[in-house]
């Protein structure tokens, strides 16, 4: 099976611009995470979605949104960039519909936010 | 106080050494995952407990959950175990939260 891919790998946008990232999961795997990773903060949950809906959510502002589609591919968009949002962007997949599964994750987007 | 401590923050060490790094973690979980990170980014699930034990290769996972305590150990470390291992807890649901990471580096 193919792994989880992650579109674009890097991606340079200037402040108060937005922005789309796109994951694909591995393929049967409906569920899909997004993680934001930081020098400062680490890894820091975003959201998960689960069959179109969000499932959970970390602690991120609106500007942060998601959304997953009927072949369980994903999107996130940043709106209204801040410098701090420079950042790995990584999607990992599973296969849970209850929690519990192992996570594969892809190799990340690269933002930096000039 | 973070939900996942992890322990040491960074360590070094010679081949062929044995290498533990231990996980502590204060919520309720579902389960608890151990990743490597290697430079560059990405990112690789080695374990995940829920109870007991589990080996692969010269890599070995516990979890005490009533102690709330994960460790992860290396035998026979080698360079190319360098990386940046990641502890995680699976809260219910289905979120992940993380430790702060301890970076291996293993001198040859």
């Amino acid at each position: 099976k193919a792994g989880v891919t992650q579109t674009p790998r890097y991606l340079i946008k200037t402040r108060g611009q937005q922005v789309t990232l796109s994951c694909s999961p591995i393929s049967g795997h409906r569920s899909v995470s997004w993680y934001q990773q930081t020098p400062g903060q680490g890894l820091q949950f975003l959201f998960e979605y689960f069959s179109e809906t969000q499932r959970n959510k970390g602690n991120f502002p609106g500007r942060f949104s998601g959304r997953q589609f009927s072949n369980s591919r994903s999107e996130m968009n940043v709106s209204t960039l801040e410098l701090g949002d420079s950042a790995l962007y990584l999607c990992a997949s599973s296969s849970s519909d209850g929690g519990g599964e192992t996570q594969y994750f892809g190799p990340g987007t690269r933002l930096l936010v000039l | 106080k973070n939900e996942v401590e992890q322990s040491p923050q960074n360590l070094t060490a010679q081949e062929g050494e044995f290498i533990t790094i231990n996980c502590s973690y204060s919520v309720g979980i579902s389960a608890l995952h151990w990743l490597q990170q290697h430079p560059g980014g990405g990112i690789v699930s080695l374990f995940m407990l829920s109870s007991g034990k589990k080996k692969h290769g010269r890599l070995i996972a516990t979890i005490n959950i009533q102690e709330k305590h994960s460790s992860l150990h290396i035998t026979a470390s080698h360079p190319r175990d360098s990386a940046v291992y990641i502890c995680a807890v699976l809260e219910y649901g289905n979120k992940l939260v993380f430790g702060a990471g301890t970076i291996l580096r293993v001198k040859s």
